[in-house]
């Protein structure tokens, strides 16, 4: 099946530092999602991007949507300790009336104060 | 603001004996997912109802059943629980099966012994 490869896989950076983290995939997406699991909960989408190429912020994020449409990107400004937790990037792709979702294997943000 | 409940957050299972994990959504969404999430692994799709009075297997069935009891509540069952089962349980929904916005539950951490 398709795999979606997270780097890195985990980082600790200190409190105010930008944050860059990219998602890599063997075969193409129509859409790149992206998530953020705090300790002990499910995952909560941040970013969608349905266009190669498109560049989108949510506050302090950035994620982008490569133009191979096989990566994307997501940027994280003057980290705050409450940035802690894994972040999974997931694609989407058509399969007929169910649109596949594959996520990636995560990366794990450590913010030290 | 419920979202999604799932119970139960905690079970321990000897091998062999089979339990159900419940899963119900409070936002009137017609699809529903369930996900096991492995450490390095990220979330794999075990099962989906994309409406009421339809499931259909996703990347991992072996081992399990699900049932769409009604348009709020889609059950996960393990008939003979084994070691390799081990793994946090996500339950997920969304308005329909091509709408990105899924919402999470909780998890429930199941281990196998």
């Amino acid at each position: 099946g398709q795999q979606l490869n997270q780097s890195p896989q985990s980082m600790f950076i200190q409190e105010g530092e930008d944050v860059s983290m990219n998602c890599t995939s063997s075969s193409i997406f129509n859409t790149w999602l992206w998530y953020k699991q705090d300790p002990g909960e499910g995952p909560v989408l941040l970013i969608a991007l349905y266009k190669a190429g498109e560049l989108t912020s949510n506050g302090r994020l950035t994620a982008q949507f490569g133009i191979t449409r096989k990566d994307s990107f997501l940027n994280i400004s003057a980290s705050i300790p409450s940035d802690v937790g894994i972040y999974f990037c997931a694609g989407r792709l058509n399969s007929g009336g169910y649109q596949k979702v594959t996520f990636g294997t995560g990366t794990k943000l450590q913010v030290i104060p | 603001n419920a979202g999604v409940t799932q119970t139960p957050k905690f079970q321990v299972l000897k091998t062999g004996q089979s339990m159900t994990l419940q899963c119900a959504q409070d936002m009137n969404h017609n699809s529903m997912y369930w996900y096991r999430q492995d450490p390095g692994m990220g979330l794999r799709l075990i099962y989906y109802s994309a409406s009421e009075g339809t499931t259909d297997k996703g990347e991992v069935p072996n081992g399990y059943n699900v049932s769409r009891l009604n348009k709020r509540e889609f059950s996960l069952r393990l008939e003979s629980a084994a070691p390799s089962q081990t793994s946090v349980y996500f339950c997920a929904s969304s308005e329909n099966p091509s709408n990105y916005g899924y919402t999470f539950g909780s998890g429930t951490r199941l281990t196998v012994v």
